[in-house]
């Protein structure tokens, strides 16, 4: 699996954009980008997924330049609720027998 | 989306005991399930894939005599902490993926199963 590289912790405030961007430069090409989010105690969920360009859903986008060799989550208007670590994730989409391998992450921290 | 739950959510046990955790997929049937450990302010570390029906494989550096795993049904995944140690205390998490699903590689976790080992 391609190892990534993100920032150990980011700062921001309610109400902004917050974007954390994440390398990958071994990236294969049948790879995929996956970011989770985890807050403490608990399992990590989720957030979204993306191969190129950009993908965006209910919580956030996911902007894929062409050489793919690095990803930006971007979460809109973050609020205290968003303080979590973010880890983004790179490997292939080969069904239910895939494993993850989780990088160091990112903790957001939001505040007022 | 899809439900994982653990079982317990945490325990207390004395050195030398075994700990038994389960993880159980509430709403899909899940072949494959995973194991993580995370120590604190520290990242997942992979510990093993449990198989239904088959032996479970397990990471590099991790004793499968000391952490054995059961996957014994399509919905449930224990995996057993032997003769636990207080190095064995951490947070552990499991995890499967919903085969309904879209396509994504979107994995459901556990929320946790946190062991103290006194």
């Amino acid at each position: 699996l391609a190892k990534t590289t993100q920032p150990i912790s980011m700062d921001s405030y309610e109400g902004q954009e917050v974007n954390i961007t994440c390398s990958h430069n071994n990236i294969a090409t049948n790879d995929y980008i996956t970011w989770y989010q985890q807050f403490p105690s608990q399992g990590p969920r989720f957030i979204i997924q993306g191969y190129k360009t950009k993908v965006t859903n209910e919580v956030a986008s996911l902007f894929i330049p062409a050489d793919r060799k690095s990803s930006t989550l971007s979460l809109p208007r973050v609020s205290l609720s968003d303080t979590a670590v973010y880890y983004c994730l790179v490997g292939p989409l080969t069904g239910g027998g895939n494993k993850l391998t989780f990088g160091t992450g990112t903790q957001l921290k939001v505040e007022l | 989306g899809a439900v994982v739950s653990q079982h317990p959510s945490w325990v207390i046990c004395k050195s030398g005991t075994s700990v038994k955790i389960e993880c159980r997929s509430l709403d899909f049937q899940a072949t494959t399930m995973f194991w993580y450990r995370q120590f604190p302010k520290q990242s997942l570390m992979l510990m093993a894939t449990s198989n239904e029906g088959s032996k479970a494989t397990y990471e590099q550096g991790v004793e499968k005599d000391k952490f054995l795993i059961n996957h014994a049904s399509l919905t449930l995944s224990t995996l057993t902490v032997t003769s636990a140690h207080p190095e064995d205390s951490s947070f552990y998490i499991c995890s499967a993926r919903d085969p309904r699903g879209t396509g994504d590689n979107e994995q459901f976790f556990g929320p946790g199963t946190r062991l103290t080992v006194l």
